[in-house]
């Protein structure tokens, strides 16, 4: 029961930039908790791409980029390469659950 | 270098139990919250449960509340996720991960060890 709302699919060729939406409530991202974003490849564990909304961890290409407004936030991803063909899920915190909530998640695909 | 791998998967019938372990190396395992997520085939992640670094509070998703229970061994480095009354739902890869706190990212997680609950 994912409490997070992302866009199925998405997909770009080549050098494009693609956006994923993530929508939340006011019990987690509009409450202003960190929004946090994954990339997990086939048969892989998720690795940590975005973290507090906007940050990238060392080795994380600066392709990738995070924002957040309101009950929102969103991955951008400029310069879309073979390799970031993978799912994407945001994950934050809420308060009504007490405990993670993540999103539904997006697959990338690149043309 | 930090290592969260989990153990104890397998086949199991409706209705019966199963124990996931983690072992935790390379970092402070005191310092973190451990936490249980999983991934049905072909879906998204879905949090299942958290317990704080000392083990003084535990927290469930309404999901599993009342059938798993998360514990763990401070001076092993280990956690743990009892299953009972498994379903057929309940099929999936099983991840454990570290964080700091509720707050912070989750930055590291195990490789993931597959139950299948089918009669």
């Amino acid at each position: 029961q994912s409490v997070l709302t992302q866009p199925p699919s998405v997909s770009g060729a080549p050098g494009q930039k693609v956006t994923i939406s993530c929508t939340g409530s006011y019990s987690n991202i509009g409450a202003q908790y960190d929004v946090h974003w994954f990339q997990q490849l086939p048969g892989t564990a998720p690795k940590l791409l975005i973290y507090g909304d906007t940050n990238r961890p060392s080795g994380v290409p600066d392709r990738f980029s995070g924002s957040k407004s309101g009950t929102s936030a969103s991955l951008a991803i400029t310069g879309l390469q073979a390799e970031d063909e993978a799912d994407y899920y945001c994950q934050s915190y809420d308060s009504s659950l007490s405990g993670f909530v993540f999103g539904t998640g997006t697959k990338v695909s690149v043309l | 270098q930090v290592h969260l791998v989990e153990s104890g998967g397998g086949l199991v019938k409706p209705g019966g139990s199963l124990r996931l372990s983690c072992a935790g190396s390379g970092f402070n395992f005191n310092d973190f919250y451990m936490n249980w997520i999983r991934q049905a085939p072909g879906k998204g992640l879905e949090w299942l449960a958290s317990m704080t670094s000392s083990g003084s509070s535990i927290y469930y998703a309404d999901s599993v509340r009342g059938r798993f229970v998360i514990s763990r061994d401070n001076t092993k480095n280990l956690v743990f996720l009892q299953m009972d009354s498994l379903r057929p739902e309940d099929t999936a890869v099983y991840f454990c991960a570290r964080v700091y706190d509720f707050w912070s990212p989750i930055d590291h997680w195990g490789q993931g060890v597959l139950v299948s609950v089918s009669s």
